[in-house]
């Protein structure tokens, strides 16, 4: 099947710092990668989409500036939390799906634990 | 948009009992309707999915069914085992609208032994 994978898959900083985290398909082009953010014991939140070469589209209540996307690669997506608080501690998960392979399944990446202390 | 409700939130059944969790459903639209499972700590793992062409879809121990005119489809467990155990989401999304999906809030099954 197809695997998705994130690093890291821990992080823990300080406020203010920004954290990179990246999300790869391994084994097949992801013409469409998104990034969720899990509460405890919460569902799963859908913060933005993002399509090869092209900006990212942001749900309605993210800040853009503050969850900056890159997809530079058909098979990378990178989401960089900036000037961390404390309030952006939860579990990012980036999927992926090839939507051009005419399958509209995502397959997700075993997540991001992200602390801000 | 589209809203997918979950029920139930918790369920609790015997080692090799079946266990069921539904899901509803809003936008007519969603043609695409998968099933998660999440262990602690760990990414979904997809484990069935089912699309709006279909009725009913089993693999081993595990079926989904849905009913496009009632908007609602269900994730069927039988013969359940401890390893069952873990939030299971349901999804509904539309291939035509950039694939957008929705999650259901989960259902947390645990399987007694």
């Amino acid at each position: 099947g197809a695997v998705v994978s994130q690093h890291p898959s821990r992080v823990i900083c300080k406020s203010g710092t920004s954290v990179k985290i990246e999300c790869r398909s391994l084994d097949f082009q992801a013409t469409t990668m998104f990034w969720y953010r899990q509460f405890p014991k919460q569902s799963l939140m859908l913060m933005a989409t993002s399509n090869e070469g092209s900006k990212a589209t942001y749900e309605q209540g993210v800040e853009k500036d503050k969850f900056l996307i890159n997809h530079a690669s058909l098979t990378l997506s990178t989401l960089t939390v900036t000037s961390a608080h404390p309030e952006d501690s939860s579990f990012y998960i980036c999927s992926a799906s090839a939507l051009a392979g005419g399958g509209n399944e995502q397959f997700f990446g075993p997540g991001t634990r992200l602390t801000v202390l | 948009g589209e809203n997918v409700e979950q029920h139930p939130s918790t369920l609790s059944v015997q080692e090799g009992d079946s266990a069921v969790i539904k899901c509803t459903y809003s936008d007519s639209a969603s043609n695409y309707f998968p099933w998660y499972k999440q262990e602690l700590g760990k990414g979904p793992q997809l484990i069935i999915d089912i699309r709006s062409n279909v009725g009913e879809k089993k693999d081993q121990r595990i079926a989904v069914t849905l009913n496009k005119t009632a908007k609602h489809f269900s994730l069927h467990i039988t013969e359940t085992q401890p390893e069952d155990s873990a939030v299971y989401f349901c999804a509904a999304s539309n291939q035509y609208n950039n694939n957008d999906m929705r999650f259901g809030a989960g259902t947390r099954l645990t399987v007694k032994p």
